[in-house]
């Protein structure tokens, strides 16, 4: 079963630090990677996609990073803001379909 | 519409009720998904459409679920015979759907509660 596994469940930090959140896969054959933030009792906003052939995208104050040798995707968030508490998923497109795994999410609590 | 819009967001049912969830996609998305998501958990994938053909249904729970798209937009996800493990949020999704390069947009879910 390819899984997603992200680090760490939970995380709190005071405004304006930097944070890094991570997701680990188990299947190198990866076609895409996304990022997710779900803010509580709603739907899911998309962040950032990383395709197969590329290593990192940004924006804003967000930048991913994938690395398909290790198996590991990177969420950097800088100069974090209140606004930004929210549970952060990855998912990748499971190989030879169309269908996202999603991993269980890192709930972030940035405080004031 | 801008979004991926599903109705109703909240559904309470009677546990052996029937119940019938929504899910408009984005105009022009070719592919639509039905994905369950538990209290705590990550979103599970349970279907996916092209257009209207469900060329993957191997997340669906049981044969009380059933979905359709049958004329390649608006989908329907029926629960037959509801029971308590079935109270999740289901979400919905739409892609453009050219090759698998392309992002998924997800609406706001529906909360199911069986009781």
């Amino acid at each position: 079963k390819q899984e997603v596994t992200q680090i760490p469940a939970a995380l709190s930090v005071p405004e304006g630090e930097n944070l890094v959140l991570n997701c680990s896969f188990t299947d190198s054959a990866i076609y895409n990677l996304q990022w997710f933030r779900q803010d509580p009792g709603k739907g899911l906003t998309s962040l950032l996609l990383i395709q197969s052939s590329q290593r990192e995208q940004t924006s804003g104050r967000l930048n991913a990073s994938l690395d398909k040798s290790s198996g590991r995707s990177t969420l950097y968030i800088a100069a974090s803001q209140p606004g930004d508490s929210a549970t952060y998923l990855c998912a990748r497109l499971q190989g030879g379909s169309e269908k996202l795994v999603f991993g269980k999410g890192t709930k972030l609590t940035v405080n004031p | 519409g801008a979004g991926v819009s599903q109705s109703p967001r909240y559904k309470v049912a009677k546990r052996g009720q029937d119940v019938a969830l929504r899910c408009d996609p984005i105009s022009g998305h070719v592919s639509l998904f039905w994905y369950q998501q538990a209290l705590g958990q990550g979103p599970e994938f349970l279907t996916y459409f092209q257009n209207e053909a469900q060329l993957d249904k191997s997340g669906l729970p049981s044969d009380r679920f059933f979905a359709e798209r049958p004329e390649g937009s608006v989908s329907t996800l029926k629960i037959q015979r509801t029971q308590q493990e079935d109270s999740a949020v289901y979400l919905c999704a739409s892609s453009l759907g050219r090759g698998r390069r392309t992002e998924a947009f997800f609406g706001q879910g529906t909360r199911l509660t069986v009781v």
